[in-house]
């Protein structure tokens, strides 16, 4: 069974950092392009960052371009996103996503989300 | 930046109709669109991919079409359970977009 578990949420203050993570299992995960993709309070949902395989390549949307870095540790099949400098728009819940390389990395496993609110 | 316009914004429809979802994008993504579904307190489910391929463990009542810039969700005969929210995305080109989503609720 396909399992993402997502830990490292939490209250910080602006301008704080986070690191969030994702331990899969049940899947061959140095196979995967991982995402992460959030979704603030009562709105829709905004692709954050990708990565592949490898590690070898890294995507960021602008909105958090220069402050979150994704990474990869395939040796513990566990993905990361450092969070610095945040700010009250980060305020979300965060999924971890595996893409499935036969169907074209279509995001199909999702993790069940960590809540990272930011706020004095 | 590839943008999508989901339409309508909600859709109120009874259990047993048929729920036409539109996106629309602001540039070709060629067939790569999917369709994910999101219940309340959920994680978001793959529906669709490629515009057209249903998902593994999708029931047939759901189907894809479009190409290019215009795509259909369309939900043959409507479960209890389909109420819920329908996004849209897009894999042709970085970032990745979702459309800002189609509320089915019961009407």
């Amino acid at each position: 069974e396909v399992q993402l578990l997502e830990s490292g949420g939490g209250l910080v203050q602006p301008g704080g950092s986070l690191r969030l993570s994702c331990a899969a299992s049940g899947f061959t995960f140095s196979s995967y392009a991982m995402t992460w993709v959030r979704q603030a309070p009562g709105k829709g949902l905004e692709w954050v960052s990708s990565i592949t395989g490898t590690g070898g390549s890294t995507y960021y949307a602008d909105s958090v371009k220069g402050r979150f870095t994704i990474s990869r540790d395939n040796s513990k099949d566990t993905v990361y996103l450092q969070m610095n400098s945040l700010r009250g728009e980060d305020t979300a819940v965060y999924y971890c996503v595996g893409g499935v390389p036969a169907i074209n990395y279509y995001f199909v496993y999702w993790g069940q989300g960590t809540l990272v609110t930011v706020s004095s | 930046e590839v943008v999508l316009t989901q339409s309508p914004a909600t859709l109120s429809l009874s259990p047993g109709g048929r729920a036409t979802l539109s996106c629309r994008a602001s540039q070709s993504v060629g067939s790569s669109l999917a369709w994910f579904q999101q219940r309340p307190g959920q994680a978001p489910r793959l529906l669709i991919y490629d515009a057209s391929n249903r998902a593994a463990g999708i029931p047939a009542r759901f189907s894809g079409s479009g190409s290019g810039t215009d795509f259909t969700l369309t939900i043959s005969s409507l479960e209890p359970e389909d109420f819920a929210v329908y996004y849209c995305q897009q894999r042709t080109n970085w970032p990745r977009t979702f459309g800002q989503g189609t509320k089915l609720e019961v009407k």
